[in-house]
């Protein structure tokens, strides 16, 4: 099966720095994605990383280690807009389709001033 | 603006009634897919089409079924046989065929309820 773990919730102060880590067991992958959801709404896209290392995106960076299976979402000088749940999700590679989406439970950030 | 309409927002179903959910885009994305999420878990696969007239079973298929006649539309049916379709459904599409890896996008989901 697939198995995809991060945590379920962490909280952290305004202006302060928050890593989502994220570890995964499974059969092909082909890639790992990180959302944004806030409540009650649509999955937004963060970052992406098929190869070992550090993708950086502004406030935001995420890096991967294949061989590890793990990866983590770095949140710099958060802002109190942070606050939501993150979801990491690994691109399984299938014989049948350009790949799906295996997505983990999310961890909710919460932001506190 | 490019995007993707999910309707409505909020649907309610009484037991033993079939509702179908609205997904469009105008993204001219090949591929779309409808997921499931549940308070405090992921989101999980029902359904997706890679390509018009043409879908796939996910991971939780029963009680569900799908059609695409049009490469913009992709409209959900939770049928009498899904016994628990209380939750938030949403709507992606994507073109992984463009070549690299391009990311799903996803629609401003429906919420089900049970009367």
């Amino acid at each position: 099966g697939q198995n995809i773990d991060q945590p379920t919730e962490m909280t952290a102060t305004e202006g302060a720095i928050v890593q989502i880590n994220c570890t995964y067991q499974t059969s092909g992958f082909n890639g790992l994605f990180w959302y944004q959801q806030h409540a009650g709404e649509a999955p937004t896209f963060l970052s992406y990383n098929v190869l070992d290392g550090l993708e950086e995106k502004g406030r935001f960076s995420s890096f991967l280690s294949r061989s590890k299976g793990y990866s983590y979402l770095l949140l710099k000088e958060l802002q109190m807009k942070d606050s939501a749940s993150y979801l990491c999700a690994v691109l399984l590679r299938t014989t049948d389709s350009w790949g799906k989406l295996q997505f983990g439970a999310g961890t909710q950030v919460v932001v506190t001033p | 603006d490019g995007g993707i309409t999910q309707s409505p927002k909020y649907l309610f179903r009484k037991e033993g009634q079939n509702v179908t959910l609205s997904c469009e885009q105008n993204l001219n994305h090949d591929a779309m897919y409808w997921y499931r999420q549940d308070p405090g878990q992921g989101l999980r696969l029902i359904y997706y089409s890679q390509i018009v007239n043409d879908f796939q079973k996910g991971d939780i298929a029963e009680g569900y079924s799908v059609s695409r006649e049009k490469k913009e539309s992709f409209p959900l049916t939770v049928t009498s046989a899904q016994k628990n379709p209380t939750a938030f459904y949403l709507c992606a599409s994507s073109n992984p065929g463009q070549g690299g890896f391009q990311p799903q996008h996803f629609g401003d989901g429906t919420r089900l309820s049970i009367l």
